[in-house]
């Protein structure tokens, strides 16, 4: 079985702090993906990486990073948090059309 | 640019009842159809998908799915479902020449079955 693993299920730190979302797949997967998730909104693509220190921003970008030094790992990085960015991150790998998505991490930022 | 409705933000039904969920995209190229399903405070599971071939595409847990391409639509069904069906569910697109995995996502249906 593909497994996707996000270091933390639940976060909380505070505004302007500098936050890091890690996520490992273990598949070999080339691509990779950082979706925001909200209420009414669905799944929403921040940023995606189709090789290893190659990445693309997606849909809303503003306000994050993203690093990929190696090729399992894909972390998702806020320079300095916002309320407006609480939320539930998820990451996903894909070997081509099919995407495996980790557990998620639910952020709060106060 | 490819987009997907879902039609119904919650539907409520009774347990051992039919249900469907309906899904409609845009899109101005071919594009691979999926549905996921989220229970609470999980991640995204694949229920099924429709790649190509026949358009009834069975998944897991009972689900099945049409693909119907005048309609542009990928309704999602199950004959009779379960307490443990309540969940969010997620249809989802992707396009054909990217062969990326990169989904635009509906806005999310919540079934909640009740006994």
């Amino acid at each position: 079985d593909v497994k996707v693993t996000q270091s933390s299920r639940y976060l909380v730190k505070r505004t302007g702090e500098k936050v890091f979302l890690e996520c490992v797949q273990d598949m070999d997967h080339e691509n990779m993906f950082w979706y925001r998730q909200d209420p009414g909104l669905g799944l929403r693509l921040i940023y995606f990486s189709y090789d290893v220190k190659m990445k693309e921003k997606g849909d809303i970008p503003e306000g994050y990073s993203v690093s990929r030094e190696k090729k399992e790992r894909f972390s998702l990085i806020l320079e300095s948090a916002s309320t407006n960015q609480t939320s539930m991150y998820l990451c996903a790998s894909s070997p081509t059309f099919e995407a495996f998505f980790g557990q998620g991490t639910r952020l709060t930022v106060v | 640019a490819q987009s997907v409705t879902q039609l119904d933000s919650q539907v409520p039904v009774f347990e051992e009842a039919p249900v469907e969920l309906r899904c409609n995209y845009s899109s101005s190229v071919s594009v691979y159809l999926f549905w996921y399903v989220q229970y609470p405070n999980q991640g995204l599971q694949l229920l099924l998908k429709y790649l190509s071939g026949s358009t009834l595409v069975k998944g897991i847990n009972g689900f099945e799915a049409e693909f119907n391409k005048s309609q542009t639509s990928f309704h999602l069904r199950k004959p009779s479902v379960h307490i443990s069906d309540t969940a969010e569910y997620f249809c989802a697109v992707s396009d054909r020449s990217g062969n990326t995995g990169k989904l635009i996502f509906g806005q999310g249906t919540t079934l909640q079955v009740k006994p």
